[in-house]
């Protein structure tokens, strides 16, 4: 069975400072990779996916991610933080196991981004 | 062109009650999955549906059930509903392929009394 753990429930920075959210996970087969942000009373959005094209992905808002296989990680990073990033993070791998489903993802419990002025 | 449309936003019911939960997925996606948020578990995998059929099913008791129709549409219910459903319920698209974006609704606020 795949699972994603999340280092660190809260991160809190300062306003302009450096992003990083940890994301490690166990998988038997190569991985899809994904992380979504959720804000108060909204659904998940998409920030960004690894699906084996390349090892740093670019997603939306500034965010981008490293796969490193050797590590299992697949760590969330920003340059310079905005007020507007603070939300929940979630770090998600796809069960694509036996290539029969489309739809299921292994959640990590969330990191909650606190953004300082 | 529209996103994933759940209905309703919110709902209180009573313990014993049951509900019906309905998704509206993405035009042209398939693959619709049900996902159950709490403050306690987090993220969970209910069940997925592709092409009218179940393809996959969570660590959920048979309370919970889903359907998908035939222009994708789908579904979830909640029979005999205990305070422990109170929860926000994703529903989420997709097309088929694996490794595709897997694009969520705004869910469905469940209560119970």
């Amino acid at each position: 069975a795949q699972s994603v753990t999340q280092l660190g429930s809260h991160v809190s920075v300062s306003e302009g400072a450096l992003v990083l959210l940890r994301c490690n996970y166990s998988s038997s087969v190569p991985p899809y990779l994904f992380w979504y942000v959720q804000y108060p009373n909204q659904g998940l959005q998409l920030l960004l996916k690894y699906t084996s094209a390349a090892t740093l992905v670019k997603g939306i808002n500034g965010f981008e991610a490293e796969f490193k296989k050797s590590e299992t990680s697949f760590h969330l990073t920003k340059p310079s933080a905005h007020m507007s990033d603070a939300a929940e993070y979630f770090c998600a791998v796809s069960d694509s196991a036996g290539g029969t489903s489309y739809g299921k993802l292994t959640f990590g419990q969330g990191t909650i981004l606190t953004v300082h002025p | 062109k529209a996103g994933v449309t759940q209905t309703p936003r919110y709902l209180i019911k009573t313990r014993g009650q049951q509900v019906t939960l309905s998704c509206s997925p993405i035009s042209g996606h398939r693959s619709v999955s049900w996902y159950q948020q709490t403050p306690g578990q987090g993220l969970q995998f209910l069940f997925e549906y592709f092409s009218e059929t179940q393809r996959n099913k969570g660590n959920f008791p048979g309370r919970f059930s889903g359907r998908q129709f035939s222009n994708s549409r789908s579904e979830m219910n909640v029979s005999t509903l205990e305070l422990g459903d109170s929860a926000l319920y994703l529903c989420a698209s997709s097309s088929q392929g694996l490794g595709n974006t897997i694009y969520f609704g705004e869910g469905s606020w469940l209560t119970v009394v």
